[in-house]
């Protein structure tokens, strides 16, 4: 079945530092997944960060940025310069149209002011 | 727009007893799916419907799960005999047909004692 890791369980950040947290996946269906990072907020339910559909391109959202490399199997989520509300739990995600999506097992970033 | 919205947040059961979850999923929204998510398996894929059909149940436990869908305004995922491992918070989403963003309700925390 499909698949997709998380590397890091837990990273800390200092302020206005750079992020990237590292995603690839197993896809094991015909055609490309679409790829997605999820996040939870402290007390928050999970939301959708970014998407992307095409292989290739890239998506962005309040600063984060992840580009889908096909070849490399990669969806890494990466920001410039983090903020202390940036500290949440992050999911690397695929799936196929409407269908079911398969989680990483979740990144949580910590920021240090 | 209030979002996915489940009933109860927090339920605790007794061994063998059953505990039954609601999902209201976005009005307009076709697809509706379940999720559970533990410490040590992360965020798995349950089952889903659309258009309250089921159409797919490969993430659910064999015995002692079932999920329902009995009109567009609402999913039941019900859970007999419970057990001390089906303790962990059971997700609901909700997607517009055609569409590949998959919106989550704030979960079902379940504990069996």
């Amino acid at each position: 079945g499909d698949s997709v890791t998380q590397t890091e369980g837990q990273v800390t950040v200092s302020e206005s530092k750079s992020l990237i947290i590292n995603c690839t996946y197993s896809a094991t269906s015909i055609g490309y997944p679409n790829l997605f990072w999820y996040v939870r907020y402290p007390g928050e339910g999970l939301q959708l960060l970014l998407k992307v559909i095409t292989a290739g391109q890239k998506g962005s959202s309040r600063g984060f940025e992840a580009t889908y490399n096909k070849e490399a199997t990669s969806f890494h989520l990466q920001k410039a310069s983090v903020q202390e509300s940036d500290s949440a739990v992050y999911y690397c995600a695929l799936g196929y149209g409407n269908e079911k999506i398969t989680f990483g097992a979740g990144t949580k970033l910590t920021i240090k002011p | 727009n209030a979002g996915v919205i489940q009933t109860p947040r927090h339920k605790v059961t007794g061994k063998g007893q059953e505990a039954t979850l609601w999902c209201e999923p976005i009005s307009g929204h076709s697809a509706v799916f379940w999720y559970r998510q533990t410490i040590v398996q992360g965020l798995e894929f349950l089952t889903y419907f659309r258009n309250q059909a089921p159409i797919d149940d490969s993430g659910m436990p064999k015995e002692r799960f079932s999920a329902q869908m009995p009109n567009q305004s609402h999913s039941t995922l019900k859970i007999q005999s419970t057990q001390p491992q089906d303790s962990a918070v059971y997700l609901c989403a909700s997607s517009l047909d055609g569409g590949n963003t998959q919106y989550f309700g704030p979960g079902t925390r379940l504990l069996v004692l």
